[in-house]
């Protein structure tokens, strides 16, 4: 089955600088690679997706990265503010089976942004 | 207007109990699933539902059982309570499943369950 592998489990930068969280995927037939934002205490929340026709996607200073070949994604934040902190997922899709299109989740990364 | 609403937000409970988490979802999504987070952060899924139907039961005691009475409804029972269920239940749904997903997850706010 799927098994989706998330680095580093922790993250500290400062104020401004850029945070890298990566994730590498086993089934060569997932298809969509969505990252979540968790605040303390609160939902998870979808903050950009990415789809295996695709390498890359920005949306302002959230990038996403993908390499098929490699079976890994990763996210980019530049300009990191406070309001950042929080923890990140990132997921892949089954591919296959009675479980396809179902998600499997990183163990997520901590990301503390120091003012 | 919470698209994804789950009751209670807060679960205190002593060992041994049974209790009910209720799920409901407004945005005419078909699949409907539970995760369970641990203290360290993991989002397990437990089990999925498509069109009120099982589609996971991911390796949980059967002491979990989930109930979804239709599409819209996806409650998560939970007999005899031991402390290692302690944890927050997070409820989701999507639109479609297996070839037909559109995948894009929304979360419930979560069930925070403390048993003593």
């Amino acid at each position: 089955g799927e098994n989706v592998e998330q680095h580093p489990s922790t993250l500290s930068v400062q104020e401004g600088d850029s945070a890298v969280i990566k994730c590498t995927y086993s089934d060569s037939a997932s298809n969509y690679f969505p990252w979540y934002k968790q605040e303390l205490g609160k939902r998870p929340q979808l903050i950009i997706d990415i789809r295996s026709n695709v390498g890359e996607k920005k949306d302002q200073r959230i990038a996403v990265t993908l390499n098929k070949t490699a079976k890994h994604f990763s996210l980019h934040i530049t300009e990191t503010q406070p309001e950042d902190s929080a923890v990140y997922f990132c997921a892949a899709s089954v591919g296959y089976g009675g479980s396809q299109g179902n998600l499997i989740f990183g163990k997520g990364t901590k990301l503390s942004v120091k003012p | 207007d919470t698209a994804v609403s789950q009751t209670p937000k807060y679960l205190v409970t002593q060992m041994g109990n049974d209790k009910s988490i209720k799920c409901e979802q407004n945005l005419g999504h078909d699949t409907m699933y539970w995760y369970k987070q641990d203290s360290k952060k993991f989002l397990k899924i437990m089990f999925s539902y498509n069109n009120k139907e099982l589609i996971i039961n991911e390796t949980v005691p059967n002491r979990f059982s989930p109930k979804s009475p239709d599409k819209a409804h996806l409650n998560l029972h939970i007999n005899s309570l031991e402390l290692g269920d302690s944890a927050v239940y997070f409820c989701a749904s999507s639109q479609g499943t297996g070839k037909k997903a559109n995948y894009g997850y929304t979360f419930g706010s979560g069930t925070r369950l403390t048993v003593v």
